[in-house]
């Protein structure tokens, strides 16, 4: 079956500017999360949704938000954007029972200039 | 302060060698989670340990559970080049849906 699929795979921005990345779950996934890997402090989780609702947040400023949609894909968004948030984001999908395997994207790499 | 705090961050060897890669707590876990990440793709889960002194093998590596569940390794006989990426312990938080927290990650280089 597909996998994880997260588009754009590539972007470049600049300061102030906001982005939306987007995340299609592999089919009958409910859960998918998010994560920002960078080079200083490694995979960090942004913030997981189950069923169009936010189960899980991580300690990110509240310029990083994201949604649910009934089909199960999922958008994260970056308003007012900083040097600091390029990074590699990783989206990933599991059936959402809470516990077994999550299924990684292969991310959409961010640049801020 | 890291949650999991891995062992060696960089690990340059030879084909052939072997390696040990660490992941260490303070905290006690109810399982955890090897992954591997290749350069331009996401992480893809090689193994889940949930038993205290735990031991599973996938061809030529080695995982194993502390005792006490709140350390893990990663043993890898002959390295071979293809085994080249970062390597990755997690553990997922189950009160807390899906949240998955990593260690910082070996980055492992298998020359030829």
């Amino acid at each position: 079956k597909a996998g994880v699929t997260q588009t754009p795979r590539y972007l470049i921005k600049t300061r102030g500017q906001q982005v939306t990345l987007s995340c299609s779950p592999i089919s009958g996934h409910r859960s998918v999360s998010w994560y920002q890997q960078t080079p200083g402090q490694g995979l960090q989780f942004l913030f997981e949704y189950f069923s169009e609702t936010q189960r899980n947040k991580g300690n990110f400023p509240g310029r990083f938000s994201g949604r649910q949609f009934s089909n199960s894909r999922s958008e994260m968004n970056v308003s007012t954007l900083e040097l600091g948030d390029s990074a590699l984001y990783l989206c990933a999908s599991s059936l959402g029972s809470g516990a077994g395997e999550l299924f990684f994207g292969e991310g959409s790499r961010l640049t801020v200039l | 302060t890291q949650l999991l705090e891995q062992s060696p961050q960089f690990l340059s060897i030879q084909e052939g060698e072997n390696l040990t890669v660490y992941c260490n707590s303070s905290s006690v876990f109810s399982s955890l989670q090897w992954y591997r990440q290749e350069p331009g793709e996401g992480p893809v889960l090689l193994v889940t340990v949930v038993t205290g002194g735990e031991v599973k093998k996938l061809k030529r590596l080695t995982f194993q559970f502390g005792d006490a569940r709140k350390d893990s390794s990663l043993h890898i006989t002959a390295a071979q080049p293809g085994d080249t990426g970062l390597y990755l312990c997690a553990v997922l938080l189950y009160n807390q849906g899906g949240k998955l927290i990593f260690g910082q990650g070996t980055e492992l280089s298998v020359k030829p």
